[in-house]
């Protein structure tokens, strides 16, 4: 079946560090991607989302690409804050409509100044 | 407000006890969809309606796992004679239509059952 994986946390940076969170997925068909992000205390919110190969989402300075030949959606930022320090969830949802989130399971970011 | 809202936010239940989980999605939001939780792991799907039709249950792990939402909007999730291994965070979803592919999911804080 469907599924995603991420790399384990939890990941320490300090402040102004790049950050790279590795996602794979195993899909059949053309999955759409996501990222979600839990701070503390909240719910899960989306971050970014792409829906076809090789299309980049992008928000508050977080991207990803959507690699069908690698089957990869990497989180990437350039400078980490302390406020990015949340839990960070890859996702997929499968080619059919109506269908639910698969979800990987989540990365733990602790940012430091 | 205009998120979504779960009620109770903490439940601790005896084990045997039935307990009930209630969510209020987006108002006019057609989609809705229960996840679960357990510690360390993403979300897991349970059930998902649209409106009060309930589409698709496939991912509730035994019959004693219950969900409605009567009148479209409200939905209760209810687990009968809990067991220790039901303790997890119970995530609610809603979306204007269809999934996630064309609609964003909007989450709420979840129920965090803890059965003793």
């Amino acid at each position: 079946g469907d599924s995603v994986t991420q790399m384990e946390g939890p990941v320490t940076l300090s402040e102004e560090a790049f950050l790279t969170i590795n996602c794979t997925y195993t899909a059949t068909g053309y999955p759409s991607l996501f990222w979600y992000v839990q701070y503390p205390g909240e719910g899960l919110q989306l971050l970014l989302k792409a829906t076809k190969a090789d299309d980049k989402g992008s928000n508050k300075g977080f991207e990803a690409t959507y690699r069908k030949e690698t089957t990869s959606f990497h989180l990437e930022k350039g400078s980490v804050q302390v406020s990015d320090s949340a839990v960070y969830f890859c996702a997929l949802s499968p080619n059919q409509a109506g269908t639910a989130l698969i979800f990987g399971k989540g990365t733990t970011l602790s940012v430091s100044s | 407000g205009a998120g979504v809202s779960q009620s109770p936010r903490y439940k601790v239940a005896k084990r045997g006890q039935d307990v009930a989980l209630r969510c209020d999605p987006i108002s006019g939001h057609v989609s809705l969809f229960w996840y679960q939780q357990a510690l360390g792991q993403g979300p897991e799907f349970l059930t998902y309606f649209q409106n009060e039709a309930q589409l698709d249950k496939s991912g509730l792990p035994s019959d004693r796992f219950f969900a409605e939402r009567p009148e479209g909007s409200v939905s209760t999730l209810k687990i009968q004679r809990t067991q220790q291994e039901d303790s997890a965070v119970y995530l609610c979803a809603s979306s204007l239509a269809g999934g996630p592919r064309n609609t964003e999911a909007f989450f709420g804080q979840g129920t965090r059952l803890t059965v003793v």
